[in-house]
């Protein structure tokens, strides 16, 4: 099974500040890697899939790079309502793993 | 709109059973894999288990292989998870999604049925 680990588990930023949070995999995932948004109580919200494509409705200011086993999550202007854990997925044959999360916090 | 709406999830004892629904709209849901993904408390997102568009092919996580099935009925636009020999470890918030066509990621998910397993 392909693990992912996200860094840092907890970013302490302010409004308008430039988020960067990262995903490693165990082995290489490809391209196939997601990103998601998650804020209490609510369900997941895909943001980025196939590793740097936005999906449909997410603002300008989220953008995914990277390829193989590491990847990167961009918000280059925190928004107030960004604030939230976000975590990322891949896709390996039949199996789907998601890291552990990263919680981007209001400092 | 798309929505998945999700059902059936409660309180169950060690050992039992429970079937969990999610009701699909405003997509044709007989094109699309579709998802369980679960979250326990305060943790992070497990997947659980993929069906194809047509039903065709299943695939399980390790943790609930044997015990959980997941089914479709395309004529009712509805997604099943029954869950079986439930431990306390299957307590979670269960969400199902739906597959991007390129079956890479969930594009949209349910707002959840939580689940507990508890004596």
């Amino acid at each position: 099974e392909i693990v992912l680990t996200q860094s840092p588990a907890t970013l302490s930023l302010s409004p308008g500040e430039r988020a960067t949070l990262s995903c490693r995999a165990s082995q290489s995932v490809s391209s196939y890697l997601a990103w998601y948004q998650q804020k209490p109580g609510q369900a997941p919200r895909l943001l980025i899939y196939d590793a740097s494509n936005r999906a449909t409705g997410i603002p300008a200011r989220f953008s995914g790079s990277g390829s193989g086993t590491d990847f990167t999550l961009t918000i280059s202007s925190l928004e107030p309502e960004d604030f939230a854990v976000y975590y990322c997925q891949q896709r390996s044959n039949w199996s789907w793993t998601f890291g552990q999360g990263t919680k981007v916090e209001i400092k | 709109q798309v929505q998945l709406v999700e059902s059936g999830g409660g309180v169950v004892q060690p050992g039992g059973s429970l079937r969990l629904s999610c009701a699909a709209s405003g997509f044709t849901f007989s094109s699309y894999g579709m998802h369980w993904v679960r979250q326990a408390p305060g943790k992070g997102l497990e997947w659980v288990a993929f069906i194809r568009y047509d039903g065709s092919n299943k695939y399980y996580a390790d943790s609930v292989k044997g015990r959980f099935t997941i089914s479709r009925d395309n004529s009712k636009n509805t997604l099943y998870l029954q869950m079986n020999s439930l431990r306390a470890e299957d307590t979670a918030v269960y969400y199902c999604a739906k597959a991007q066509i390129q079956l890479n990621a969930f594009d949209i998910w349910g707002q959840g049925t939580m689940v507990t397993v508890s004596s």
